[in-house]
């Protein structure tokens, strides 16, 4: 069965530091690897996406992530966390249509 | 550009009642999706419309139905309300890209 799974539902970094969320998938087919970001009450941002090519994806903020097809992962990472990074983060799994699953989120607490 | 519109913001309804949900997509983008966010289920895929025409669908009851018109405006509605039809409804458009970009959502409770 397809699926999502994001380990982490909280997280709590201290700002400045690093970041590393977990993403793992099951897909039977080539997948389309997206990151996403909710602030409170609203909608969902794109910050990255991963079709094809070079495994290391670079986003918007500051943020990436790496593909490893040998671990079906797509980890996001950011080398220095800002206050203003606070938020939810969805993993989601595609392939060519537009039918896509979206992890559980890891909500991101950043400490002063 | 103007981004995905989504009216109203908020809604209350009445157990039993129907709704009508709105969404205008980005302007060029044929592709418009619908998912359900709640806090037990997360984020679940209600169906998906491409030039008037509903090209995937979630498992959700036949109460939950869509349209979209040929200006790529797509609305969805649920009829005969049920409690656990409160939720964050959010419309999502994409162009060539795979990527959705979201609207705000509409806040659903039901009472």
């Amino acid at each position: 069965a397809q699926s999502v799974t994001q380990p982490d539902i909280h997280i709590t970094v201290s700002e400045g530091a690093s970041l590393e969320l977990r993403c793992n998938y099951s897909y039977g087919a080539t997948p389309y690897l997206f990151w996403y970001v909710q602030s409170p009450g609203q909608g969902l941002q794109l910050l990255l996406k991963y079709f094809s090519g070079d495994t290391l994806v670079q986003g918007i903020k500051g943020f990436e992530a790496e593909f490893k097809r040998s671990q079906s992962s797509f980890n996001l990472r950011k080398p220095s966390v800002h206050w203003s990074d606070a938020a939810e983060y969805f993993c989601a799994v595609g392939s060519g249509t537009y039918k896509y699953i979206f992890g559980t989120g890891t909500r991101l607490k950043v400490l002063a | 550009k103007a981004g995905v519109t989504q009216t109203p913001r908020y809604l209350i309804k009445t157990r039993g009642q129907q709704v009508t949900l709105s969404c205008s997509p980005i302007s060029g983008h044929r592709s418009v999706s619908w998912y359900q966010q709640t806090p037990g289920q997360g984020l679940q895929f209600l169906f998906e419309y491409f030039s008037e025409t509903q090209r995937n669908k979630g498992n959700f009851p036949g109460r939950f139905s869509g349209r979209q018109f040929s200006n790529s405006r797509s609305e969805m509605n649920v009829s005969t309300l049920e409690l656990g039809d409160s939720a964050l409804y959010l419309c999502a458009s994409s162009g060539r890209d795979y990527g959705y970009t979201f609207g705000s959502g509409t806040r659903l409770t039901v009472v």
